[in-house]
């Protein structure tokens, strides 16, 4: 069975610093993709970031960008130039080709003025 | 594009009645739908998938008379929790697959569950 671990349970970081979640999973599959979601306190999942295991490249969206290694299993996303409206809850999570996700028990980022 | 709505986002019920949560993709058709149910600063824990025209696959430990779905259609997948008792209030959130996991699912609003 996948599992996809966070061992960060909350993360702070100064309001237009950069700060780096950790995700790491276990898997067997070859084929499989991977996904930052943010939950804000109005509990609406947001997806932040997609990655296919197959592409070497790491995925980019403007301020928010991956490090996805994928012999060591590990996914961890950077927020630049953060923003109080980062603050919520990233979840990492893992997805196989049947399109069932799993999800890692969530890091809570703070944003300090 | 890709919406899904959740109807109704809060519902308060007595013990021992039942309640209906709704989950709508609007814009697009969706063979698989996700139930999750989520604590206060907890993750997302999956219940069961719903295929559309077949019975749901519930994940272990979950009672699948408690919490019965159905799939009725490429849009529309309902939770009826059935008897429901305290321990149930909780956060439901449904979730649409697009396209077999390649892409990110595509999640409703979420229902807050009270019962009292």
């Amino acid at each position: 069975a996948q599992t996809v671990t966070q061992s960060q349970p909350e993360m702070s970081v100064q309001e237009a610093e950069t700060v780096t979640l950790s995700c790491t999973y276990d898997t067997s599959e070859s084929d499989y993709y991977l996904f930052w979601y943010k939950q804000p306190p109005s509990r609406q999942m947001i997806l932040v970031i997609r990655q296919e295991a197959y592409k070497q490249q790491n995925a980019t969206e403007n301020r928010f960008s991956v490090n996805f290694q994928k012999a060591a299993k590990s996914f961890s996303l950077k927020i630049s130039d953060s923003q109080l409206g980062d603050a919520a809850m990233y979840f990492c999570a893992y997805n196989t080709n049947a399109g069932k996700s799993t999800f890692g028990d969530g890091t809570t980022l703070t944003v300090k003025p | 594009g890709a919406v899904v709505s959740q109807h109704p986002s809060w519902v308060i019920c007595k013990s021992g009645t039942s309640v209906k949560i709704e989950c709508r993709s609007l814009d697009f058709q969706a063979t698989t739908m996700f139930w999750y149910r989520q604590f206060p600063k907890q993750s997302l824990m999956l219940m069961a998938t719903s295929n559309e025209g077949s019975k749901a696959t519930y994940e272990q430990g979950v009672e699948k008379d408690k919490f019965l779905i159905n799939h009725a259609s490429l849009t529309l997948s309902t939770l009826t929790v059935t008897s429901a008792h305290p321990e149930d209030s909780s956060f439901y959130i449904c979730s649409a697959d697009r396209d077999r996991g390649k892409y990110e699912q595509y999640f409703g609003p979420g229902t807050r569950l009270t019962v009292t």
